[in-house]
């Protein structure tokens, strides 16, 4: 079964860093290209970045480019988002999906909450 | 960057009646469309691919159809646990996958 599962949510100061962890289990991590997906609070999807499985290609929503690095360890089956320089409007649960598109494997997610 | 507009933003439905949903790319993105349900508090869940294709385990309910710039999601006879926020994203120029803004199906 496959499972992604996030994990290093929590409240940050306007300006402060995050890491985001997805632990992937149940398929062969290598082989698969991942996506970071977020959700506002009460508000829809937005795709925030994509990471290839040999991790040779990455790319980024405009949104959140120089901003957040997307990045994945293949020996120990996780992905990671690094998001640093935090703004108000990046208070999101932050969901870990399986590539290629269209996705039908996704975390639970993570709620980060920028605020002061 | 292409624009997925979802229409109504809310649908009011009676169990048992049917719900269509709309969809509507800003260019093309020929059958590269999806459908996902979402309920709250949970992760998205894939419905339809390429259009009008059911994921692994949807029931034959949910339909999609469409191409090109004009998509339709239909739940033929709307069950208790159908009511919840559906999503469109296209996939066809991408990245970025850009997903409509939704539209929630609640109970009449």
């Amino acid at each position: 079964e496959v499972q992604l599962v996030e994990s290093g949510g929590g409240l940050v100061q306007p300006g402060g860093s995050l890491r985001l962890s997805c632990a992937a289990s149940g398929f062969t991590f290598s082989s698969y290209s991942m996506n970071w997906v977020r959700q506002a609070p009460g508000k829809g999807l937005e795709w925030v970045s994509y990471i290839s499985s040999s991790s040779s290609t990455i790319y980024y929503a405009d949104s959140v480019k120089g901003r957040f690095t997307i990045s994945r360890d293949n020996a120990k089956n996780s992905l990671y988002l690094q998001m640093n320089s935090l703004r108000d409007e990046d208070t999101a649960v932050y969901y870990c999906a399986r590539g290629p598109e269209p996705t039908a494997y996704w975390g639970q997610g993570t709620l980060v909450t920028v605020s002061s | 960057e292409i624009v997925m507009t979802q229409s109504p933003a809310t649908l009011s439905v009676s169990p048992g009646e049917r719900a269509t949903l709309s969809c509507r790319a800003s260019q093309s993105v020929s059958s590269n469309l999806a459908w996902y349900q979402q309920k709250p508090g949970q992760a998205p869940r894939l419905l339809i691919y390429g259009a009008s294709t059911r994921a692994t385990g949807i029931p034959a309910r949910f339909s999609g159809s469409g191409s090109g710039t004009e998509f339709t999601l239909t739940i033929s006879s709307l069950q208790s646990e159908d009511f919840a926020v559906y999503y469109c994203q296209q996939y066809n120029n991408w990245p970025p996958g850009t997903f409509g803004g939704g539209t929630k199906v609640e109970i009449k």
